[in-house]
């Protein structure tokens, strides 16, 4: 099993809709959890962090974890089409300052 | 600040022949990453330093990459000699002291092709 696994898409919602995005992680004892946004052509950039079990709320965007589950959620508001892009889930390595990405999730919005 | 300043920002080699990519990290960043992308493998770690030293370079896939930091506000990729597997977008990215992945910048990224 990957250490960072999500579904590669592309998912495709309306102007407006609530797009979901999920992903899984390996290590148990994981502490950190980031969402990163890439847009075609560019660099990633941080959009989301989140540490703790329950929901985190930015803007448009919600962070979700769920601990005992190993899943960790995005989910983004009133979704714009300027919301299309990759997202990717990130975990560092236990013990270690290695960031691990999963391969992304590309999102597109349609008007 | 400018961010973190990658160079070239496309590269075109030809088979055998040495590649350097170059970083500059943001000023006051103690951590600096080298990445590969790859819409076959995703974003991978290739090497990490801290205060110039190289702590992890397990994701080094082979000795025909190495990396050099002579300098906080500096470091090397170097590829020798390169390969067409080698072709991908190469990261560099840093971040502060005590906060090796939270506030992760990227630059702009090297865009390599080997023919």
């Amino acid at each position: 099993q990957k250490e960072v696994e999500q579904n590669s898409g592309p998912l495709s919602v309306p102007e407006g809709a609530i797009a979901s995005l999920n992903c899984t992680y390996s290590d148990r004892v994981s502490q950190s959890f980031f969402w990163y946004r890439q847009y075609s052509g560019k660099s990633p950039e941080l959009i989301m962090s989140i540490y703790s079990n329950g929901d985190k709320e930015d803007g448009r965007f919600t962070a979700q974890l769920n601990k005992a589950s190993q899943y960790v959620s995005l989910l983004i508001r009133d979704s714009q089409p300027s919301d299309s892009a990759t997202y990717l889930c990130a975990v560092p390595l236990p013990g270690t300052d290695k960031l691990i990405f999963g391969t992304g999730t590309r999102l597109q919005v349609f008007p | 600040d400018a961010g973190v300043i990658q160079s070239p920002r496309h590269e075109v080699t030809e088979m055998g022949q040495e590649v350097t990519l170059r970083c500059k990290p943001i000023s006051g960043h103690d951590y600096l990453f080298w990445y590969r992308q790859t819409m076959m493998r995703g974003l991978e770690l290739l090497i990490y330093f801290n205060n110039n030293v190289p702590i992890d370079d397990s994701g080094m896939p082979e000795d025909r990459f190495s990396a050099k930091m002579p300098n906080a506000s500096f470091s090397t990729l170097k590829i020798q000699p390169s390969e067409p597997r080698d072709s991908a977008v190469y990261f560099c990215a840093s971040s502060r002291p005590g906060q090796a992945y939270t506030e992760a910048f990227f630059g702009q990224g090297t865009r390599l092709t080997v023919v």
